[in-house]
């Protein structure tokens, strides 16, 4: 079965230190998008592709940067590690049709120290 | 931008009971969708009920079903019979229609818990 996959689940990290966590979708999809879930924010949106070689920033891309070389992977890499950058991370992808259904990891909690 | 807006953080439902969990949106766009996701203790996010903006019949999905408003851009999500499995964070989320824009939108979360 086609899935989409994130490592690791769970990260602890220090401060200025850089983390780079890793998506991975069997679905085949052009679509890509990592968001942020905070408690009182909902998922918000870091970084998102359209396809190989296509990156775009969402609403809270500071401190983040992604990079798309194929269509299964997607890694989020955070540059310096910040405190308010614990958060859960979701990878999620979609197939671009009209229905736009987006399908998620499991998620990846980082904390940072 | 468009916002989404769900003003209830916690609902509490008694199992085989009915909740209605109320979410808002804020938009220019005429073609767009509206999602309900989700969130169970396991962290995966779960689609509950899609609904596109053009089809006025609310969207029905066994048990979970929508009030779609589209004048007051109301987009709610009632559960009958409630079950324990129910007990989850829930996500309203809007994408709009156009393009290759599939990045959604998403609330803030309504939590829910399912009492015996």
């Amino acid at each position: 079965d086609a899935e989409i996959t994130q490592s690791p689940r769970h990260k602890i990290t220090e401060t200025g230190r850089q983390v780079t966590l890793a998506c991975h979708q069997t679905w085949n999809h052009n679509n890509m998008f990592w968001y942020r879930q905070d408690l009182g924010h909902g998922l918000r949106l870091i970084h998102y592709s359209y396809g190989v070689q296509d990156t775009n920033k969402g609403e809270v891309s500071d401190g983040y940067s992604v990079s798309r070389s194929n269509t299964e992977d997607l890694p989020l890499t955070l540059e310096s590690a910040a405190s308010s950058q614990t958060s859960v991370y979701f990878c999620a992808s979609s197939d671009g049709a009209r229905t736009g259904e987006l399908f998620f990891g499991e998620g990846s909690r980082l904390t940072v120290l | 931008a468009q916002t989404v807006t769900q003003s209830q953080p916690e609902m509490s439902v008694q199992e085989a009971e009915t909740v209605t969990l109320s979410c808002t949106y804020d938009t220019s766009e005429s073609d767009y969708y509206l999602f309900w996701y989700k969130q169970p203790p396991s962290r995966q996010m779960i689609l509950v009920i899609r609904q596109e903006a053009y089809k006025q019949q609310n969207a029905t999905e066994n048990r979970f079903s929508v009030n779609f408003q589209k004048a007051a851009k109301s987009f709610s999500l009632k559960i009958s019979d409630s079950q324990l499995g129910d007990a989850a964070m829930y996500f309203c989320a809007y994408r709009r229609g156009t393009g290759t824009a599939s990045k959604l939108t998403f609330g803030t979360g309504t939590r829910l818990q399912v009492t015996l």
